[in-house]
């Protein structure tokens, strides 16, 4: 299974953008990227997923390196409540199983 | 989306007893997902329960440690037995969603605590 590589932890003011980078070179051509999000004392949350292009939602932009090699999720104003460990996934094309990273503990400041 | 409930939140237990933690849906789901998170990290993958078949465990799980139940489409109920101080984690369930875009949700966890 392909495995993702994330920064411990990060921080960030209030009210800037964040770029949370992920490493994954050893994605395959059929793995999806997820990012998902833990809150305190929470179960995991959905944030965006993405395979080769770029994506937005409500909650976030995916930025997906050319090679695939990498991945970006940007938050564009971060907020006290997005403070949280993100989660960089990976998933197989077809499958449902997901292989959690490490993640990185974000930590916003007032 | 799945509003997911589950059943205790918390326990703590000696070592050598097992617990069964329940997971409730509030819809008919088929797939569904027990992960450990153990103290500090990351969650692990323990099985897929399906319902009607019988549960497929992750490597380094096997069913007489973590029996998993699915009678139907919105329960499942996982045991930890034989607790030992190692098996102290977070055990979450997860289901599929159902808009097509393979977005899992989560349970908030049982925090088990072995002595």
């Amino acid at each position: 299974d392909a495995k993702t590589t994330q920064p411990n932890s990060m921080e960030s003011n209030e009210e800037e953008p964040v770029h949370l980078p992920c490493n994954h070179s050893t994605i395959s051509g059929t793995d999806y990227i997820h990012w998902y999000r833990q809150l305190p004392s929470q179960g995991p949350e959905y944030v965006i997923h993405g395979l080769t292009s770029n994506v937005n939602n409500r909650m976030a932009s995916l930025a997906i390196a050319e090679d695939r090699k990498s991945s970006t999720l940007i938050l564009h104003r971060a907020t006290l409540r997005d403070a949280a460990v993100y989660y960089c996934i990976l998933r197989t094309s077809g499958t449902y199983k997901y292989i959690f990273g490490t993640g990185t503990r974000l930590k916003v400041l007032a | 989306s799945a509003v997911i409930s589950q059943k205790p939140s918390r326990d703590i237990c000696q070592r050598g007893t097992s617990l069964t933690i329940q997971c409730q849906v509030d819809s008919q789901v088929t797939m569904m997902f027990w992960y450990r998170q153990q103290p500090g990290q990351s969650l692990t993958l323990i099985a897929t329960a399906n319902q009607g078949s019988e549960a497929t465990y992750e490597s380094g799980f096997v069913i007489d440690k973590f029996p998993i139940s699915r009678p139907n489409l919105t329960f499942s109920t996982l045991t930890v037995s034989n607790m030992s101080p190692e098996d102290s984690s977070i055990y979450l369930c997860s289901v599929v969603g159902d808009r097509g875009v393979y977005e899992q949700f989560f349970g908030p966890g049982t925090r088990l605590t072995v002595l």
